[in-house]
């Protein structure tokens, strides 16, 4: 079975700093898809990038970019000059394209909550 | 457009009590799923549909059952809650293959007392 890991709890940082979340993932199939999605606090899960197993292409949009290395398994997401409306619990998640045993949704981590400080 | 909305909103449920959450969708979506969050859990599937009139059972189904008698609803049941079931309920759709993102509701809070 597929798993992922977000092994950063919580990560607090002062406005304006860097931040990288990790993100590792473990499945046999060679085919998938990553996802992250943020959750801020008023609850709802907004979806922020989607990347196929075979584009490993690093992706930047404005102050974010994902690192997708298929070597170490991982899709890390950093945001650049972080600032306070970045707080919220960020997830990773895994889908794989052909899926067997029923289990058709995403694998999600446990999310790592952000905490932007001014 | 108004996206994936979910009925109702709170809920708190005596145990033994049943209900339903209905989940809704005008995005014309064939997939609907139905995620439970737990704190430290992240979100776990519970059961999931890909078209109109056909359900199947995610990762953690037991105690619930679900519907998908239109394809732009989907609901959630509880016959018979119990407190190991409040959680935040999330329901979400996508397009019918598994390359897309799902796009969520705004989530249900139930508390069982």
């Amino acid at each position: 079975a597929q798993k992922v890991t977000q092994a950063q709890t919580e990560i607090s940082v002062v406005e304006k700093e860097d931040v990288t979340l990790d993100c590792v993932y473990e499945t046999r199939d060679t085919t998938y898809y990553l996802f992250w999605y943020k959750q801020p606090p008023s609850g709802e899960l907004v979806f922020l990038i989607r990347r196929n197993s075979f584009d490993e292409q690093n992706e930047i949009s404005g102050r974010y970019s994902w690192n997708f290395q298929k070597s170490t398994s991982s899709f890390n997401f950093t945001i650049t000059a972080s600032q306070v409306v970045d707080s919220a619990v960020y997830f990773c998640a895994l889908r794989l394209l052909h899926s067997g045993g029923g289990a058709d949704g995403l694998t999600f981590g446990k999310g790592t909550h952000l905490i932007i400080q001014p | 457009n108004a996206g994936v909305t979910q009925t109702p909103k709170f809920r708190v449920l005596k145990t033994g009590q049943s209900m339903t959450l209905l989940c809704a969708q005008d995005m014309n979506h064939e997939y609907m799923y139905w995620y439970r969050q737990d704190p430290g859990m992240g979100l776990r599937l519970i059961h999931y549909s890909v078209g109109e009139g056909t359900t199947a059972k995610g990762e953690v189904p037991d105690g619930y059952n679900v519907s998908r008698l239109k394809k732009q609803n989907f609901l959630l049941g509880l016959e018979s809650a119990a407190p190991s079931q409040t959680s935040v309920y999330f329901c979400a759709s996508s397009y019918s293959t598994r390359a897309y993102e799902q796009y969520f509701g705004p989530g249900t809070r139930l508390t069982v007392t």
